[in-house]
């Protein structure tokens, strides 16, 4: 069965760190991008990072750029966001999805999620 | 934050044709393909329509994909109440170099 499934999440103060990872499987994993999508509580999807295959293209929102780091382990089978200096509007529910490229290319498996929840 | 805009709301009774419309830019919608996500309660995204207008196996084909110039539409005919649900457009935007994703529009089943 064709899976991911994030865990890491939790509760953190402001300016905290967490990071949060993404086991795959089922499937080639080194063979696809990989992508961190959050949702913030009644809100809707918002595209946080993406990663290609070798690790040769990374792209970030604006919101994330130099606090939070994408990166992927091949050998393990695994993705992980790496999130420093967390502010209060870094609170969501945070998914990996894959896709077979970026760009022009869906993300057609999603995990559950992780909760985040940056409070003093 | 959100770039491409969809209504809040879309409703129908059952078998009727509900369309939601996503509306973008010259640098998203405008050059690159849309895809449609929909969210059940509680439930992880789920892939609907990618490449503008292509199902992937298993999505029902009352479910269909459209794009002309920066807006695109989703539509669904033959309403269902397992369809009640919200649903997301997405698109790579070559400006920001980075997905958007749209407001998401909840659709109810009368």
């Amino acid at each position: 069965e064709v899976q991911l499934v994030e865990s890491g999440g939790g509760l953190v103060k402001p300016g905290g760190s967490l990071r949060l990872s993404c086991p795959a499987s089922g499937f080639t994993f080194s063979s696809y991008c990989m992508h961190w999508v959050r949702q913030a509580p009644g809100e809707g999807l918002e595209w946080v990072s993406s990663i290609s295959y070798y690790s040769t293209y990374i792209y970030y929102a604006d919101s994330v750029k130099g606090r939070f780091t994408i990166s992927r382990d091949d050998a393990k089978n695994s993705l992980y966001l790496t999130m420093n200096s967390l502010r209060d509007e870094d609170t969501a529910v945070y998914y990996c999805a894959r896709s077979q490229g970026i760009g022009n290319y869906g993300m057609d498996v999603w995990g559950q999620g992780t909760t985040v929840t940056v409070s003093s | 934050q959100s770039v491409l805009t969809q209504p809040p709301s879309a409703s129908g009774t059952p078998g009727q044709r509900v369309t939601i419309s996503c509306s973008g830019s010259s640098s998203n919608i405008g050059v690159n393909t849309v895809n449609w996500y929909q969210q059940l309660p509680g439930t992880a995204p789920k892939l609907l329509i990618y490449n503008t207008n292509q199902r992937p196996s298993g999505v029902p084909d009352r479910f269909s994909g459209s794009k002309s110039g920066t807006s695109a539409s989703l539509a669904i005919s033959g309403l269902q109440s397992e369809d009640e649900a919200d649903y997301c457009c997405a698109a790579w935007d070559d400006s920001l170099k980075g997905y958007v994703f749209g407001t998401g529009t909840k659709v109810t089943v009368l």
